[in-house]
């Protein structure tokens, strides 16, 4: 069973800040992606990194997938109020189908 | 371009009944894939239908069952409702295998 940990699981952080969320496993995927979930709504892709290394940036968010393509983090360069919300990553392990595993989360919170 | 629409968006049932749960895909897409995603959780697999055919499935038991219609709308199905089910229900659907999901709003059901 492919595992993703992600930490840490609550972060409360002032407007303006800067902050790294991060995503493990024990297992190599094919590609992984992050998404944000608001309360009440489903989750919405933000990226996907397939290459191991691989960089992305999305405006204020950096995304980053290990060389080893076991983990990944996601950096905000001065937060606001509106990336509030919960940060899913989730790793697609191949085998012919769509069977993502997603991390628990980290609910992160940013305060005016 | 119509997104994806489940529905009910809320339902509450008793333990020992049976529910169905529907998913509208965006159009154009063929892929359906269902997840359950308890409090505080994130979504789990359950399983995935590609045209029609059931496409790979999580560790759920056999009371969770689905179908995929010809316009490549989905249901999920579960029997003998138990208190662990009350969950948020999330379907996603692709253009195609392997291709970026995008999830609906969910349905939260409630098992008392």
């Amino acid at each position: 069973t492919q595992l993703l940990e992600q930490s840490p699981q609550f972060l409360s952080i002032q407007e303006g800040e800067n902050l790294t969320v991060y995503c493990n496993s024990s297992s190599v995927f094919s590609s992984l992606q992050w998404y944000r979930q608001e309360p009440g709504e489903g989750p919405v892709l933000l990226v996907t990194v397939v290459t191991g290394g691989e960089v992305k940036k999305l405006k204020r968010l950096t995304f980053q997938f290990g060389d080893a393509r076991k983990d990944s983090s996601l950096h905000i360069t001065a937060a606001q109020p509106g990336d509030t919300g919960l940060y899913l990553c989730a790793g697609e392990g191949g085998g012919g189908y769509q069977k993502v595993t997603f991390g628990i989360g980290t609910k992160l919170q940013v305060i005016p | 371009e119509t997104g994806v629409t489940q529905s009910p968006t809320h339902l509450i049932k008793t333990r020992g009944q049976q529910v169905t749960l529907r998913c509208s895909s965006q159009s154009g897409h063929n892929t359906v894939s269902w997840y359950q995603q308890a409090l505080g959780q994130g979504p789990q697999f359950i399983f995935q239908y590609y045209r029609e055919e059931e496409n790979g499935r999580g560790n759920f038991p056999p009371r969770f069952s689905g179908l995929q219609f010809p316009n490549y709308s989905s249901e999920l199905n579960v029997n003998a409702l138990e208190l662990d089910d009350s969950a948020l229900y999330l379907c996603a659907s692709s253009l195609q295998v392997n291709t970026e999901a995008f999830f609906g709003q969910g349905t939260r059901l409630t098992v008392v």
